[in-house]
């Protein structure tokens, strides 16, 4: 069965590094998301991105937050410049269509020092 | 914003027995969906059941189950002959409004007592 997959499983990176995570979307699909969890907390949506654009973000997506789909597979995101309060679970999902069902990766843990 | 809630931040079962997990919602459309996905301790968020809200049956995978009342925005899980293996936090959740952005209650931590 087709799943998505995110690298690294885990990420420790020091308060203003930059880091970029990785994910392969199922293939057939159209419809990419980011999420992010805080430990304890609930899965939160950042942004999401089709047709080689973002269509919908949140306010946590601000100006460090960038995301890119570089060749047909991958779907990255990146942070420009990690904070503390960066710490979380990043999930990624992709739907093959827009009110259809979201699959969710294994997720990255991020950790700032 | 339109909200999920999950009133119940633990509940246990026994092996075998059955347990229902609450889930209410708020909404001013006709045409939506709901979910609830299953994060075992790996962190991974699975897809547990899906329910649109145009069809009246309640929809069904293999032991898990959900009771929609459309009118009262309720959709709980039922759990039914529970393992070891459903221990997991659930979360509930929707699209928001117009949305492809979903939207998660706080979640319910289950535990299955051997």
């Amino acid at each position: 069965e087709p799943e998505v997959t995110q690298t690294p499983s885990h990420q420790v990176t020091q308060m203003g590094q930059e880091v970029i995570l990785r994910c392969v979307p199922i293939s057939n699909h159209l419809y990419f998301y980011w999420y992010r969890q805080i430990l304890g907390q609930k899965v939160e949506f950042l942004v999401s991105f089709y047709n080689n654009e973002i269509s919908e973000k949140s306010e946590i997506f601000d100006d460090q937050f960038s995301v890119e789909r570089p060749d047909g597979s991958n779907f990255t995101l990146k942070i420009r410049s990690t904070k503390l309060e960066d710490s979380a679970m990043y999930f990624c999902a992709s739907s093959d269509a827009r009110a259809d069902t979201q699959y969710f990766g294994p997720g990255t843990r991020l950790t700032v020092l | 914003a339109q909200t999920v809630t999950q009133s119940q931040p633990e509940m246990s079962v026994q092996e075998a027995e059955t347990v229902t997990l609450s889930c209410t919602y708020d909404t001013s459309e006709s045409d939506y969906y709901l979910f609830w996905y299953k994060q075992p301790p790996s962190r991974q968020m699975i897809l547990v059941i899906r329910q649109e809200a145009y069809k009246q049956q309640n929809a069904t995978e293999n032991r898990f189950s959900v009771n929609f009342q459309k009118a009262a925005k309720s959709f709980s899980l039922k759990i039914s002959d529970s393992q070891l293996g459903d221990a997991a936090m659930y979360f509930c959740g929707r699209p928001q409004g117009g949305s492809e952005k979903l939207v998660f209650g706080k979640g319910t931590k289950l535990t299955v007592n051997p």
